[in-house]
């Protein structure tokens, strides 16, 4: 069974602090895209990695993506009230056409 | 660009009524997805079309679905007989697949169903 762990599930913080959330497999992923979703609504794509060791920035956001391409880490400096969300990890595996989603963390940035 | 949009937003039928749900996908994409997901688990792989031709089922897709994309543009997905475990939001996304490209793929804002 293909696995993907997503940790911590719940994350509260207050305004301006930084946060990390992961993502971990035992598989060894060909992509891995992150994703933001609010209640009621599709997820957003945030960024994809497709080359282990790779870190992609998008504003206070950084993303890297594993050597081995198992497992990956978003992080988020002065983190704000628009920040909060259920952000989702979600890896094709080689040779897959669909992707497999995370259970997702649930962030809340308190103002 | 006006992104992948799905209809109805929300549904609400009774046991064992059928629905349909509609998605277009961004216009130049030649893949389309449906995925299902329940409350606090994350999306749900369930089928894929490449242009016209629905390439991939997953086993969480019953002998009541069936999805369709007839001319390789817009898809429906419908669910006969519903059931109370079918509540949930059901989302499209759509990708542009080529040589070397095509991880990425772009979500509609859900089709929320209720199964009274």
């Amino acid at each position: 069974t293909q696995l993907l762990e997503q940790s911590p599930q719940f994350l509260s913080i207050q305004e301006g602090e930084n946060l990390t959330v992961y993502c971990n497999s035992s598989s060894v992923f060909s992509s891995l895209q992150w994703y933001r979703q609010e209640p009621g609504e599709g997820p957003v794509l945030l960024v994809t990695v497709v080359t282990g060791g790779e870190v992609k920035k998008l504003k206070r956001l950084t993303f890297q993506f594993g050597d081995a391409r198992k497992d990956s880490s978003l992080h988020i400096t002065a983190a704000q009230p628009g920040d909060t969300g259920l952000y989702l990890c979600a890896g094709a595996w080689p040779g897959a056409n669909n992707l497999f989603f995370g259970t997702g963390t649930r962030l809340t940035v308190i103002p | 660009d006006t992104g992948v949009s799905q209809n109805p937003r929300h549904k609400i039928t009774k046991r064992g009524q059928n629905v349909t749900f509609r998605c277009d996908p961004i216009s130049e994409h030649n893949r389309l997805y449906w995925y299902r997901q329940t409350l606090g688990q994350g999306p749900e792989f369930l089928t894929y079309f490449q242009n016209e031709a629905q390439l991939e089922k997953s086993r969480l897709l019953s002998d009541r679905f069936s999805a369709e994309r007839p001319k390789g543009s817009f898809s429906t997905l419908e669910i006969q007989r519903t059931e109370q475990g079918d509540s949930a939001m059901y989302l499209c996304a759509s990708s542009l697949v080529s040589v070397g490209q095509g991880y990425e793929q772009y979500f509609g804002p859900g089709t929320r169903l209720t199964v009274t």
